[in-house]
Protein backbone atom coordinates (compact mmCIF):
# COMPACT_ATOMS: atom_id res chain seq x y z
CA UNK A 1 0.00 0.00 0.00
CA UNK A 2 1.25 3.68 -0.56
CA UNK A 3 -0.75 4.90 2.24
CA UNK A 4 -0.66 9.00 1.61
CA UNK A 5 1.52 10.00 -1.21
CA UNK A 6 2.48 13.67 -1.49
CA UNK A 7 4.07 15.45 -4.49
CA UNK A 8 6.01 17.08 -4.67
CA UNK A 9 9.06 16.68 -1.96
CA UNK A 10 10.79 20.31 -2.86
CA UNK A 11 9.92 23.07 -4.28
CA UNK A 12 11.06 26.66 -4.47
CA UNK A 13 8.64 29.44 -5.59
CA UNK A 14 8.88 33.46 -6.28
CA UNK A 15 6.39 35.15 -4.46
CA UNK A 16 3.52 35.86 -6.31
CA UNK A 17 3.09 32.21 -8.12
CA UNK A 18 0.65 30.16 -7.85
CA UNK A 19 1.27 26.36 -7.25
CA UNK A 20 -0.55 23.03 -6.19
CA UNK A 21 1.05 20.55 -4.04
CA UNK A 22 -0.77 17.23 -4.35
CA UNK A 23 -2.09 14.62 -2.19
CA UNK A 24 -3.49 11.22 -2.70
CA UNK A 25 -4.56 8.18 -0.36
CA UNK A 26 -5.83 4.89 -0.90
CA UNK A 27 -6.91 3.85 2.32
CA UNK A 28 -10.54 5.02 1.35
CA UNK A 29 -10.02 7.42 4.43
CA UNK A 30 -13.13 10.14 4.66
CA UNK A 31 -11.44 12.62 6.46
CA UNK A 32 -8.08 14.53 4.98
CA UNK A 33 -6.48 17.59 5.80
CA UNK A 34 -3.89 19.36 5.19
CA UNK A 35 -0.82 21.16 8.18
CA UNK A 36 2.01 23.17 7.76
CA UNK A 37 4.86 23.16 9.90
CA UNK A 38 7.06 25.90 11.00
CA UNK A 39 10.11 25.62 13.44
CA UNK A 40 8.97 25.43 17.39
CA UNK A 41 5.49 25.68 15.97
CA UNK A 42 4.19 22.08 15.72
CA UNK A 43 1.19 21.86 13.20
CA UNK A 44 -0.82 23.87 11.90
CA UNK A 45 -4.42 23.53 10.59
CA UNK A 46 -5.05 24.82 7.09
CA UNK A 47 -8.18 23.01 5.63
CA UNK A 48 -9.70 19.40 6.26
CA UNK A 49 -12.64 17.53 4.37
CA UNK A 50 -14.85 15.35 5.88
CA UNK A 51 -15.67 13.71 2.63
CA UNK A 52 -15.76 14.16 -1.39
CA UNK A 53 -17.66 17.73 -2.17
CA UNK A 54 -16.94 18.96 2.00
CA UNK A 55 -14.33 21.25 2.78
CA UNK A 56 -13.61 23.45 5.58
CA UNK A 57 -11.16 25.89 7.25
CA UNK A 58 -8.46 25.04 9.49
CA UNK A 59 -6.71 27.06 11.78
CA UNK A 60 -4.76 28.93 9.41
CA UNK A 61 -6.12 28.59 6.45
CA UNK A 62 -5.52 32.60 4.65
CA UNK A 63 -3.99 32.15 0.98
CA UNK A 64 -4.36 28.35 -0.03
CA UNK A 65 -7.49 26.98 -1.48
CA UNK A 66 -8.63 23.25 -1.44
CA UNK A 67 -10.92 21.11 -2.96
CA UNK A 68 -12.14 17.12 -2.83
CA UNK A 69 -13.89 15.90 -5.95
CA UNK A 70 -12.59 12.20 -4.98
CA UNK A 71 -12.32 10.46 -2.01
CA UNK A 72 -8.71 9.88 -2.87
CA UNK A 73 -6.95 13.41 -3.61
CA UNK A 74 -6.81 16.45 -2.01
CA UNK A 75 -4.91 19.22 -3.52
CA UNK A 76 -3.48 22.06 -1.73
CA UNK A 77 -3.79 25.50 -4.11
CA UNK A 78 -1.46 28.27 -3.27
CA UNK A 79 -2.91 31.13 -5.04
CA UNK A 80 -0.54 34.11 -4.80
CA UNK A 81 2.98 32.68 -2.84
CA UNK A 82 4.23 34.93 -0.47
CA UNK A 83 7.09 34.40 2.05
CA UNK A 84 5.21 33.74 4.71
CA UNK A 85 4.28 30.94 3.34
CA UNK A 86 7.85 29.35 3.62
CA UNK A 87 6.85 26.01 5.65
CA UNK A 88 6.98 22.11 5.40
CA UNK A 89 3.47 21.26 4.39
CA UNK A 90 1.89 18.12 5.43
CA UNK A 91 -1.24 15.74 4.54
CA UNK A 92 -2.80 13.70 6.28
CA UNK A 93 -5.46 11.22 6.01
CA UNK A 94 -7.83 9.14 8.98
CA UNK A 95 -11.21 7.56 9.51
CA UNK A 96 -14.10 9.74 10.33
CA UNK A 97 -13.73 9.57 14.35
CA UNK A 98 -10.46 8.63 14.90
CA UNK A 99 -7.20 10.25 15.61
CA UNK A 100 -5.16 8.10 14.49
CA UNK A 101 -3.83 10.32 11.35
CA UNK A 102 -1.43 8.62 8.66
CA UNK A 103 0.93 11.42 7.28
CA UNK A 104 2.39 11.92 3.81
CA UNK A 105 6.79 12.97 3.99
CA UNK A 106 5.73 16.28 3.42
CA UNK A 107 6.87 19.07 1.10
CA UNK A 108 9.36 21.60 1.98
CA UNK A 109 8.56 24.69 0.33
CA UNK A 110 10.57 27.83 0.21
CA UNK A 111 9.44 30.61 -1.47
CA UNK A 112 12.02 33.76 -2.25
CA UNK B 1 -10.43 27.23 20.33
CA UNK B 2 -8.15 24.92 21.24
CA UNK B 3 -4.99 24.95 23.20
CA UNK B 4 -2.24 22.45 24.22
CA UNK B 5 0.58 23.10 26.05
CA UNK B 6 3.69 20.41 26.19
CA UNK B 7 7.23 20.79 27.07
CA UNK B 8 9.79 22.23 24.49
CA UNK B 9 12.26 19.86 25.87
CA UNK B 10 13.33 17.09 27.78
CA UNK B 11 16.45 15.11 28.07
CA UNK B 12 17.36 11.52 29.52
CA UNK B 13 19.99 9.22 29.35
CA UNK B 14 19.69 5.55 27.29
CA UNK B 15 18.01 2.84 29.61
CA UNK B 16 15.84 6.00 31.57
CA UNK B 17 11.95 6.42 32.13
CA UNK B 18 10.56 9.64 30.77
CA UNK B 19 7.19 11.56 31.41
CA UNK B 20 6.12 13.99 28.03
CA UNK B 21 2.86 15.82 30.08
CA UNK B 22 0.15 17.41 27.66
CA UNK B 23 -2.13 20.03 28.82
CA UNK B 24 -5.19 20.72 26.75
CA UNK B 25 -8.33 23.18 26.45
CA UNK B 26 -10.77 22.47 23.72
CA UNK B 27 -14.97 21.96 23.59
CA UNK B 28 -16.26 19.00 21.69
CA UNK B 29 -13.30 16.84 22.87
CA UNK B 30 -13.51 13.19 21.86
CA UNK B 31 -9.87 12.11 22.39
CA UNK B 32 -5.94 12.57 22.53
CA UNK B 33 -3.42 11.54 20.59
CA UNK B 34 0.04 11.12 20.52
CA UNK B 35 2.86 11.29 17.87
CA UNK B 36 6.78 10.79 17.41
CA UNK B 37 8.26 12.83 14.54
CA UNK B 38 11.93 12.43 13.60
CA UNK B 39 13.86 14.97 12.08
CA UNK B 40 13.04 15.50 8.26
CA UNK B 41 10.45 12.75 8.54
CA UNK B 42 6.45 12.55 9.02
CA UNK B 43 4.68 12.38 12.03
CA UNK B 44 3.56 8.82 12.93
CA UNK B 45 0.63 7.73 15.42
CA UNK B 46 1.69 6.09 18.41
CA UNK B 47 -1.48 6.01 20.94
CA UNK B 48 -4.77 7.06 21.66
CA UNK B 49 -6.70 7.58 24.44
CA UNK B 50 -10.38 8.58 24.51
CA UNK B 51 -11.46 6.91 28.16
CA UNK B 52 -9.74 7.41 31.12
CA UNK B 53 -6.56 5.49 32.54
CA UNK B 54 -3.56 4.32 30.95
CA UNK B 55 -2.90 2.65 27.72
CA UNK B 56 0.04 0.36 26.88
CA UNK B 57 1.84 -0.36 23.94
CA UNK B 58 5.39 -1.79 24.35
CA UNK B 59 7.98 0.56 25.70
CA UNK B 60 5.32 3.22 25.39
CA UNK B 61 2.18 4.26 27.47
CA UNK B 62 -0.55 7.03 27.48
CA UNK B 63 -2.29 8.34 30.07
CA UNK B 64 -5.69 10.75 30.00
CA UNK B 65 -7.37 12.44 32.67
CA UNK B 66 -10.40 13.71 31.25
CA UNK B 67 -11.84 15.47 34.27
CA UNK B 68 -8.46 16.93 34.68
CA UNK B 69 -7.50 17.94 30.61
CA UNK B 70 -4.63 16.10 31.09
CA UNK B 71 -2.80 13.38 29.07
CA UNK B 72 0.96 12.06 29.61
CA UNK B 73 3.20 10.07 27.20
CA UNK B 74 5.38 7.78 29.14
CA UNK B 75 8.68 6.13 27.66
CA UNK B 76 10.32 3.48 29.08
CA UNK B 77 13.88 1.95 28.60
CA UNK B 78 14.94 4.53 26.43
CA UNK B 79 16.54 4.06 23.33
CA UNK B 80 18.92 6.36 21.36
CA UNK B 81 16.37 5.77 18.39
CA UNK B 82 13.43 7.74 20.84
CA UNK B 83 15.35 10.73 19.99
CA UNK B 84 12.85 12.67 18.04
CA UNK B 85 9.69 15.37 18.49
CA UNK B 86 6.58 14.22 20.71
CA UNK B 87 3.28 15.50 19.56
CA UNK B 88 0.21 15.34 21.48
CA UNK B 89 -2.84 15.98 19.25
CA UNK B 90 -6.47 16.89 20.59
CA UNK B 91 -9.63 15.04 18.35
CA UNK B 92 -12.40 17.75 18.75
CA UNK B 93 -15.79 18.04 16.69
CA UNK B 94 -16.62 21.30 15.60
CA UNK B 95 -20.15 22.67 16.52
CA UNK B 96 -22.77 20.04 15.93
CA UNK B 97 -22.56 17.28 12.90
CA UNK B 98 -19.12 15.02 12.67
CA UNK B 99 -17.30 17.66 11.48
CA UNK B 100 -14.10 17.60 13.48
CA UNK B 101 -10.30 18.45 14.32
CA UNK B 102 -7.02 16.60 15.01
CA UNK B 103 -5.59 19.80 17.32
CA UNK B 104 -1.73 19.48 17.48
CA UNK B 105 0.48 20.49 20.68
CA UNK B 106 4.02 22.55 19.69
CA UNK B 107 5.62 19.39 20.27
CA UNK B 108 8.30 17.88 22.95
CA UNK B 109 12.02 17.63 21.35
CA UNK B 110 13.29 14.57 23.37
CA UNK B 111 17.02 14.04 23.45
CA UNK B 112 18.47 10.48 24.29
CA UNK B 113 22.17 10.49 25.34
CA UNK B 114 24.15 7.51 25.81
Amino acid sequence: NAGVTQTPKFQVLKTGQSMTLQCAQDMNHEYMSWYRQDPGMGLRLIHYSVGAGITDQGEVPNGYNVSRSTTEDFPLRLLSAAPSQTSVYFCASSWTGSTEAFFGQGTRLTVV
Amino acid sequence: GQSLEQPSEVTAVEGAIVQINCTYQTSGFYGLSWYQQHDGGAPTFLSYNALDGLEETGRFSSFLSRSDSYGYLLLQELQMKDSASYFCAVGSFISSGSARQLTFGSGTQLTVLP
